[in-house]
């Protein structure tokens, strides 16, 4: 069965330094992965995405996530927070099994970045 | 290319009724995935629609349903609503990829439903 965890509800940095948020999924199939941004009030973008091929994926607004499949992990990183990228992120695996197809997300990591 | 719109807004209910929500699919999307998304928590998974039919649905009962229509627009229709159906339903579409799964979605702004 797919599953998705994020670890740490909450990630606060400093303006300008590292952003990392974890995502772990298990899935009983190649998964496809993706990282979603939600600002208040508002639906999901997409971030960036991993279906085959190369393993470390360029997103938008500077964010970047690698696929680890020995890990079964997909952590989204950035090199330097800016406070626009304070919001809600979403990590979600997809696949489709003997039940259909299904999309599964994460609880979600809130980031917030300090002036 | 116009993208994915929700209608309405938001919407208020009493326990017991009846909602309707509509999502018009991004130009030349074949499908369609709705979802649930409760104050605090992650989009929960409520089924999928490809070609007129359900191609995949979460644990959702079967109070919820869902129609896509031949211009892939689509509704999703919940019946006896109860509190803890107030949440954000999020429309999102995509297209079918060849293998069976489907390419990025596109996710709509979202109906704020409350039950009260």
């Amino acid at each position: 069965a797919q599953s998705v965890t994020q670890l740490g509800s909450h990630v606060s940095v400093s303006e300008g330094a590292l952003v990392l948020l974890r995502c772990n999924y298990s899935s009983s199939v190649p998964p496809y992965l993706f990282w979603y941004v939600q600002y208040p009030n508002q639906g999901l973008q997409l971030l960036l995405k991993y279906t085959t091929g190369a393993t470390l994926v360029k997103g938008i607004n500077g964010f970047e996530a690698e696929f680890k499949k020995s890990e079964t992990s997909f952590h989204l990183t950035k090199p330097s927070a800016h406070m626009s990228d304070a919001a809600e992120y979403f990590c979600a695996v997809s696949d489709l099994g003997t039940g259909g197809f299904k999309t599964i997300f994460g609880a979600g990591t809130r980031l917030f970045v300090k002036a | 290319e116009t993208g994915v719109t929700q209608s309405p807004t938001h919407l208020i209910k009493t326990r017991g009724q009846q909602v309707t929500l509509r999502c018009s699919s991004q130009s030349g999307h074949n499908t369609v995935s709705w979802y649930q998304q409760a104050l605090g928590q992650g989009p929960q998974f409520i089924f999928q629609y490809y070609r007129e039919e359900e191609n995949g649905r979460g644990n959702f009962p079967p109070r919820f349903s869902g129609l896509q229509f031949p211009n892939y627009s689509s509704e999703l229709n919940v019946n006896a609503l109860e509190l803890d159906d107030s949440a954000l339903y999020l429309c999102a579409s995509s297209l079918r990829l060849a293998g069976g799964g489907t390419d990025t979605q596109y996710f709509g702004p979202g109906t704020r439903l409350t039950v009260l």
